[in-house]
C-alpha cells in the first residue's frame, strides 16, 4: 500500500549547523505534505504546508528562515533545520495524503529524532 | 477556532478491563476524525478514522470509536485492554479531501496495570 518515509530516522548534529530531513510518498504523487513537530511528552504542532513548486505555508511562530521547506517533486518534501541549537532537538514527522490521489487516507513518515549538542 | 481536547492525560487501567478514552472537537466543517497510536520513540499509528456513514468505527487491534455529533466528541473504545495497548493515543481532526493537514489532541497517555 501507499506509504510514507522518511530519512533519517536518527540524526545527531552540533550546534550551528544544518540538517535536512526527507519525507517521500513511495506509491502515489502528493502536492502537499505537512511538517509536524513533537518535544518529548507532548503532541504533534504542525510546522508548515510543503506545496510542490511553491513556497511552503508556515504555521504561526514558526520562523521559515530557520526551518527551510523544498518541495521539488510530486514525492519528495525536505525540511532543513539551519544553524541548529539545543533547543530545536525534537521529533519530527511528515505526513501525506488524504486527498484523491492517496484513497483519502493520510500517511505518516517514521519520524525524525533529531539532537542538537 | 478549531481545537481538540482530550481531557485525560493519563489513565491507568487493568489488564483485561474495559477502556474509553476521550476526544472533544471544535470545527467549522465536516471533520474527518482520526484515533493514532504512538509508543514510545516511534512513529503514528492509525487506528481508525471517520468521515461519514454508520456513526460506530471499528479499527484495528480491538479497539472502536463513536462520532456524537451532537456532544463533538469521537471516543474511543476497547473492551478488553492488553499489556501491549500501553502506549501514548492521539485524536485529531482535519478537513475531508483535502489533504492530510491535522489538529492533534494533547495525547492521553495509557498505563496497563497486571
Amino acid at each position: 500500500g501507499a506509504v510514507v518515509s522518511q530519512h533519517p530516522s536518527r540524526v545527531i548534529c552540533k550546534s550551528g549547523t544544518s540538517v535536512k530531513i526527507e519525507c517521500r510518498s513511495l506509491d502515489f504523487q502528493a502536492t502537499t505534505m505537512f511538517w509536524y513537530r513533537q518535544f518529548p511528552k507532548q503532541s504533534l504542532m504542525l510546522m508548515a504546508t510543503s506545496n510542490e513548486g511553491s513556497k511552503a505555508t508556515y504555521e504561526q511562530g514558526v520562523e521559515k528562515d530557520k526551518f527551510l521547506i523544498n518541495h521539488a517533486s510530486l514525492t519528495l518534501s525536505t525540511l532543513t533545520v539551519t544553524s541548529a541549537h539545543p533547543e530545536d532537538s525534537s521529533f519530527y514527522i511528515c505526513s501525506a495524503g488524504g486527498d484523491r490521489r492517496a484513497g483519502n487516507t493520510i500517511y505518516f513518515g517514521e519520524g525524525s529524532w533529531l539532537t542538537v549538542v | 477556532a478549531q481545537s481538540v481536547t482530550q481531557p485525560d492525560i493519563h489513565i491507568t487501567v487493568s489488564e483485561g478491563a474495559s477502556l474509553e478514552l476521550r476526544c472533544n472537537y471544535s470545527y467549522g466543517a465536516t471533520p474527518y476524525l482520526f484515533w493514532y497510536v504512538q509508543s514510545p520513540g516511534q512513529g503514528l499509528q492509525l487506528l481508525l478514522k471517520y468521515f461519514s456513514g454508520d456513526t460506530l468505527v471499528q479499527g484495528i487491534k480491538g479497539f472502536e470509536a463513536e462520532f456524537k455529533r451532537s456532544q463533538s466528541s469521537f471516543n474511543l473504545r476497547k473492551p478488553s485492554v492488553h499489556w501491549s495497548d500501553a502506549a501514548e493515543y492521539f485524536c485529531a481532526v482535519g478537513p475531508y479531501n483535502q489533504g492530510g493537514k491535522l489538529i492533534f489532541g494533547q495525547g492521553t497517555e495509557l498505563s496497563v496495570k497486571p
